[in-house]
Parts: C-alpha cells; structure tokens; sequence
C-alpha cells in the first residue's frame, strides 16, 4: 500500500518569510496529492491539490510542486502570516478512489511576529 | 448546509465499556469515511462507505469496531470493550463519487478518552 513520509515534523518561520514542506509517497499509481491544514480542535480542511497531470499548481500564496520521476511533492507559502500558524498534511490517493487515500505524519507550522 | 457534523465531540469512558460515534455528511455525499487520528499523527484510514455499502475496511478496525450507515445517510462508529490504546481522534469525512475524486470534506471529530 501506499505509503506517505513528511518532512519536517516541525517548522518556526518569521512573519513575512517562506515556508516549505516536503512529501515522499511510494506508490507510482498514486496520481493525486492533497494538502490539508488542520487547526487546533478543528478536522483538516483543504487548501490545495494537485494531480499527476501537472507538475505545479498554484492559489495565491501558497503553491505545490510535483515530482513524479523522485515521487515526491512539495507545498510552499510564500508571505507567511500568524494565522498560517497550525498543522498541515501532505496525501496521496489514486484519482478515483479516495479509499486509498493516505496522508503523512503532519508538520506543525508556527509563523512568529 | 453546514458541513460534516460529529457527534459526541468528545467522550470519556472507563476501560472495558461501549461507545457510539455518529456522522452526519454533506447531505449529498454519497461517499463516507472514517479515521482515526493520534496525537502527532496523520489520519489513519478505517473504513469508507458508498451509500450504504461498506466497501472497505481497515485492518486497524479491529473485531471490536463496528461502522454502519444503515440509509445511506448518516453513519454510527461503535467501539466495543474499550482498551486505553483507543484513545484517538475518530475523524469522518464524506465526498461525491462519479467521476474523479475530490475533495474530503472532515468533520471536527469526536475525542475518545478511555481511562
């Protein structure tokens, strides 16, 4: 089965700097690639995906980029602000089965003022 | 439409006894899933229906996990005779099917504490 590594565990940026997240998955079928941010005492809620057919994607300040020969993608926010603050997971899934969706171990992002 | 609703948001129990989570998905979500989530961790897949049809299960659900959704509509998440190592988030999350898979939306989970 698929299985999805996340890196950092934990990351403390400044207000105003950038900010990046690494994924690994392991299943070359996997063709879709979802980022969730999960704030305290909430469930995760989707802020970006991508699929296989492109190799970034981008919304506002936050984009992802894809990798499929290495099979690992990556999420950067750009302009971090405090309430980017909360923990964010890394998934992948085939296209049409989100059963099989699997997610990483999550980073938890601090944005300092 | 509000969402994916979770109920008990939080529940603590005693070893050994019964609990009952329920879901209520996004009313025209035909696909529903359950997780589980522990501290520091990502959401661990445990079963997902389609309509009423449990269609996979995890081998974390244990003999002692039971999920239905007996209309297709909401879904009932029962651990029988609770151990400590329970103690988790019970996360649901429901989708449309047809076509390519998009998003999960999640509810806010229900706690489980067994003491």
């Amino acid at each position: 089965g698929e299985n999805v590594e996340q890196h950092p565990s934990t990351l403390s940026v400044q207000e105003g700097d950038s900010a990046v997240i690494k994924c690994t998955y392991s299943d070359s079928a996997s063709n879709y690639f979802p980022w969730y941010k999960q704030e305290l005492g909430k469930g995760p809620q989707l802020i970006i995906d991508i699929r296989s057919n492109v190799g970034e994607k981008k919304d506002q300040r936050i984009a992802v980029t894809l990798n499929k020969t290495a099979k690992h993608f990556s999420l950067h926010i750009t302009e971090t602000q405090p309430e980017d603050s909360a923990v964010y997971f890394c998934a992948a899934s085939t296209l049409y089965n989100n059963n099989d969706m699997r997610f990483g171990a999550g980073t938890r992002l601090t944005v300092k003022p | 439409d509000t969402g994916v609703s979770q109920n008990p948001r939080h529940k603590i129990t005693k070893r050994g006894q019964n609990v009952t989570f329920r879901c209520d998905p996004i009313s025209e979500h035909n696909r529903l899933y359950w997780y589980r989530q522990t501290l520091g961790q990502g959401p661990e897949f445990l079963t997902y229906f389609q309509n009423e049809a449990q269609l996979e299960k995890s081998r974390l659900l244990s003999d002692r996990f039971s999920a239905e959704r007996p209309k297709g509509s909401f879904s009932t998440l029962e651990i029988q005779r609770t151990e400590q190592g329970d103690s988790a988030m019970y996360l649901c999350a429901s989708s449309l099917s047809g076509g390519a898979a998009g998003e999960l939306f999640f509810g806010e989970g229900s706690r489980l504490t067994v003491l």
